[in-house]
């Protein structure tokens, strides 16, 4: 079974520019969630999808959005980068296992974008 | 807001010992715990996830315990080798049941010698 897998790997753009990331989940896997990772404010949570809605957005600014497909697969997009937004974004895929959470199945990652905002 | 800690910040110990990385937790109110491994500029990789219900898990060298009354975790590292060393990371879900958010501590950076 194939796992998270991110594109692309490495990206270098510079302050003003925007930039898409693609995340594809592991198959069957319906939730996929964003994470920036910065030396200084580790890992943090930027939003979360479900069957194709944002479920949850953690505390970043609009210029951070995303959005999810039919088939699962993600996308973030950053516009107007600044140099604060360079950082590793990762990718998350789970199961749903329906209604209130009960039981949350293992978070799988994958190996990253790193974004380099010069 | 639930808050994640982890001590120690770094470790280095040499090959062979056994050892145990802290996972401290502000909101006991968690469904379950999950302990992650992140190699030098690559993604995470799932070791143990502990559902509330349960004390123990265990996965070959490793083994982790839950104890939500206090608000801890520990992940203990039996004959530890130098291919441990990375990045061991705490999370654990969102209080509240319908959010899909994982709060990270900063990771016990580990180094195990030859």
């Amino acid at each position: 079974k194939a796992g998270v897998t991110q594109t692309p790997r490495y990206l270098i753009k510079t302050r003003g520019q925007q930039v898409t990331l693609s995340c594809s989940p592991i198959s069957g896997h319906r939730s996929v969630s964003w994470y920036q990772q910065t030396p200084g404010q580790g890992l943090q949570f930027l939003f979360e999808y479900f069957s194709e809605t944002q479920r949850n957005k953690g505390n970043f600014p609009g210029r951070f959005s995303g959005r999810q497909f039919s088939n699962s697969r993600s996308e973030m997009n950053v516009s107007t980068l600044e140099l604060g937004d360079s950082a590793l974004y990762l990718c998350a895929s789970s199961r749903y296992s329906g209604g209130t959470i009960l039981y949350w199945d293992t978070q799988y990652f994958g190996p990253g974008t790193r974004l380099t905002v010069l | 807001k639930q808050e994640v800690t982890q001590i120690p910040a770094a470790l280095s110990v040499p090959e062979g010992e056994n050892l145990v990385l802290n996972c401290s937790f502000t909101d006991s109110a968690i469904y379950n715990l999950q302990w992650f491994r992140q190699d030098p500029g690559k993604g995470l990789t799932s070791l143990l996830l502990i559902q509330s219900s349960q004390r123990e898990q265990t996965s070959g060298r490793l083994n982790a315990s839950l104890d939500k009354s206090s608000g801890r975790s520990t992940l203990y590292i039996a004959a530890s080798q130098p291919g441990d060393s990375a990045t061991y990371l705490c999370a654990v879900p969102n209080s509240g049941g319908s959010n899909y958010k994982l709060t990270f501590g900063k990771g016990t950076l580990l180094t195990v010698n030859p």
